[in-house]
């Protein structure tokens, strides 16, 4: 069965330092999308990238975090530099929905658990 | 403002009963909802999901409700195992062709031998 690969899956980094998780999308999957998790909240949207073009990034702290999907494929998020705050779940999801058109379910990696000190 | 609200944030219930987990949604723009649940340390997983133009979406052992009118979702799941013991969350998304999904804070299911 077809999975979102993530990697670390457990990142633990001292504050003002930088950090990067990576993301594998499902084969074929054209929208990608990076949560973060806090503990006793629901996931909440960071970046979408239709394709290697970011669609949302609305909530992203542009001063310290930045995402790339280069080619399209896999997929890049960096904090620099790591704040005590930012410890959470990052969390990586891929849709096979296109522009304009559905389906509408998202599939999530395992996440990495980020620890900032 | 929260749009997407799951007020229990814990459930209990045992094993073979049903599992009833609510959902409510401020924003009418919402039209596709979709339930998932997560266990500790993964990924949370796609359960089931539902149109606005239904009301009524099964899967098994799992199903979904919703009531538009009064902006209210809602997952059945019969009969409950203790496999199911975990977090639910609820999602809606708001069409249009950038889905966009918002969470609820999510529910503990735990279900008791």
């Amino acid at each position: 069965e077809a999975e979102v690969a993530q990697s670390p899956r457990y990142k633990i980094t001292e504050k003002s330092q930088a950090v990067a998780f990576w993301c594998d999308p499902i084969s074929g999957h054209a929208t990608l999308y990076w949560y973060r998790q806090i503990l006793g909240q629901g996931p909440e949207l960071l970046v979408q990238f239709q394709d290697e073009s970011v669609v949302d990034d609305s909530q992203l702290p542009k001063d310290r975090f930045s995402a790339e999907r280069l080619k399209g494929v896999d997929s890049t998020l960096k904090i620099q530099p790591a704040e005590l705050g930012d410890s959470a779940m990052y969390l990586c999801a891929s849709s096979a929905g296109i522009w304009g058109q559905g389906p509408y379910e998202q599939y999530f990696g395992p996440g990495t658990r980020l620890t900032v000190t | 403002d929260q749009q997407v609200k799951q007020n229990s944030p814990s459930l209990s219930v045992q094993e073979g009963r049903i599992s009833i987990l609510n959902c409510d949604y401020t924003n009418s723009m919402f039209d596709y909802f979709l339930w998932y649940k997560k266990y500790p340390a993964e990924g949370p997983t796609f359960l089931i999901s539902i149109s606005s133009i239904k009301d009524k979406n099964e899967d098994g052992r799992f199903t979904v409700f919703l009531n538009k009118s009064a902006k209210h979702l809602s997952l059945h799941i019969v009969p409950s195992q203790p496999g199911d013991s975990a977090v639910y969350f609820c999602a809606a998304n708001s069409g249009g062709s950038n889905y966009k999904l918002t969470f609820g804070k999510g529910t503990l299911l735990t279900v008791n031998p």
